[in-house]
């Protein structure tokens, strides 16, 4: 089972700043099948990004996905309030389908 | 647009089965190349990929559920099933359909279910 680490925990950060976030895998994801989700407070995660750099239908152009292999980052542009949530990695390669621990992103 | 939404007992007692149904609105379930698929959301373990299910019926599950679960399809009311036996507390989560195109594209709202005597 791949098992993903998604750092950090929590990013503390400000309306219009990047954010940056990591997701290392312990093997390679087959065929870079990496998505990224967000989940704001009592809803369904939402998929953002698929095949580690592709964005889903109606997201902004400032959330982009890049990296291969083990290493894979979510990087936000420029934050705005609705932005501020929990974000998870999962990777899609391999059964079974397993997901990252999640980040916060909370307003400093 | 694609809908689903979960539907079954919020409380199930320990050692008993488990049962939610997903309803699927705006898309069929017997269109080829869809895949259904269930996940669960616990504060303690996170998310869950329980399995999913094929158009044609074919499944494919979580080992680590060790043989508990089962997923069917019921294309005569457009809808997807998950029975799982012998819950524990630990089975206590958010569960959640959802369509399977590679990542889980489209979600259900979820629907807590907990295990309790």
């Amino acid at each position: 089972e791949i098992v993903l680490t998604q750092s950090p925990g929590t990013l503390s950060l400000s309306p219009g700043e990047r954010a940056t976030l990591s997701c290392r895998a312990s093997q390679s994801v087959s065929g870079n099948y990496l998505a990224w989700y967000q989940q704001r407070p009592g809803q369904a995660p939402r998929l953002l990004i698929y095949g580690a750099s592709s964005r889903a239908t109606g997201i902004p152009d400032r959330f982009s996905g890049s990296g291969s292999g083990t290493d894979f980052t979510l990087t936000i542009s420029r934050l705005e309030p609705e932005d501020f949530a929990v974000y998870y990695c999962q990777q899609y390669g391999s059964s079974p389908r397993t997901f990252g621990l999640g980040t916060k992103v909370d307003i400093k | 647009q694609l809908q689903l939404q979960e539907s079954g007992p919020g409380l199930v007692k320990p050692s008993e089965t488990l049962s939610l149904t997903c309803t699927v609105s705006g898309g069929s379930t017997t269109t080829s190349n869809n895949y259904w698929g269930w996940i669960r959301q616990t504060p303690g373990k996170g998310l869950q990929w329980i399995g999913s299910i094929y158009y044609n019926g074919n499944t494919y599950y979580n080992p680590s559920l060790k043989g508990r679960v089962t997923i069917s399809v019921d294309t005569s009311k457009n809808q997807f099933s998950l029975q799982l036996t012998s819950v524990t507390a630990a089975d206590t989560a958010v569960y959640y359909c959802a369509t399977v195109a590679g990542p889980f594209q489209h979600w259900g709202q979820g629907t807590l279910v907990a295990v309790s005597s």
